[in-house]
């Protein structure tokens, strides 16, 4: 079984620029989470879906970040405009649906803003 | 919000040592899971345990729900256990989202 795929893998991008990360969950996997991960700090959700509709996303910064599960599969996740504080590893993981159980995460992509 | 709270933040041990992280989490939840996270950044999933005792080699861990409490036991550690621990917690049944928690960071000596 593939696991959930992400990419890029590093990016760096000068503040004020935009970004934008992508993820593929395991097959058939209809729960996507996104994840922020600050060095030295847990992951914080950000944004989670249910097959293409948004679950939750009280913790993502709407002035600023973005995120889009087009046909309830792929999903992106976008920063625009970029700030410092936003240099962190975007974590994807996926679920089956309506169980907490298979939880899977990505290798992550390691974002520096400069 | 819930808090997820971890001890001890850091922890260095000599090869073959036995260690104990403790998880406390300040409301009920409907389930914990125990992650190890890589020197390279991956995540991988050790142990549901929401209550009871489970082993899995090496691993054992036990959660006791009515005292908001999960340790993660590692006997005769390997270099390779070196990482993060996180413990995540689901605070509401049905939501299928985890809070993680502050981690413990544990570097094992050869």
């Amino acid at each position: 079984e593939a696991g959930v795929a992400q990419s890029p893998r590093y990016k760096i991008i000068e503040k004020r620029q935009s970004v934008a990360f992508w993820c593929n969950p395991i097959s058939g996997h209809a729960t996507l989470y996104w994840y922020q991960q600050i060095l030295g700090q847990g992951p914080k959700l950000l944004i989670q879906f249910q097959n293409n509709g948004v679950v939750d996303d009280s913790q993502l910064p709407k002035d600023r970040f973005s995120a889009e599960r087009l046909k309830g599969v792929d999903s992106t996740l976008k920063i625009q405009p970029a700030k410092l504080e936003d240099s962190a590893v975007y974590l994807c993981a996926s679920s089956p649906r309506d169980t907490a159980y298979g939880y899977t995460f990505g290798s992550g992509t390691r974002l520096t803003v400069v | 919000g819930i808090q997820v709270e971890q001890s001890p933040p850091d922890l260095i041990l000599q090869e073959g040592a036995n260690s104990t992280l403790r998880c406390n989490f300040s409301d009920s939840v409907n389930n914990l899971q125990w992650f190890h996270q890589n020197p390279w950044g991956q995540l991988i999933n050790l142990f549901y345990i929401p209550s009871g005792t489970k082993q899995n080699g090496r691993l054992s861990a036990t959660t006791v729900a009515t005292e908001r409490y999960s340790l993660l036991y590692i006997s005769s550690s390997q270099t390779t256990d070196s990482g993060v621990y996180f413990c995540a917690v689901e605070p509401d049944s049905g939501t299928y989202k985890y809070i993680f928690g502050t981690g413990t960071r544990l570097k094992v000596l050869a």
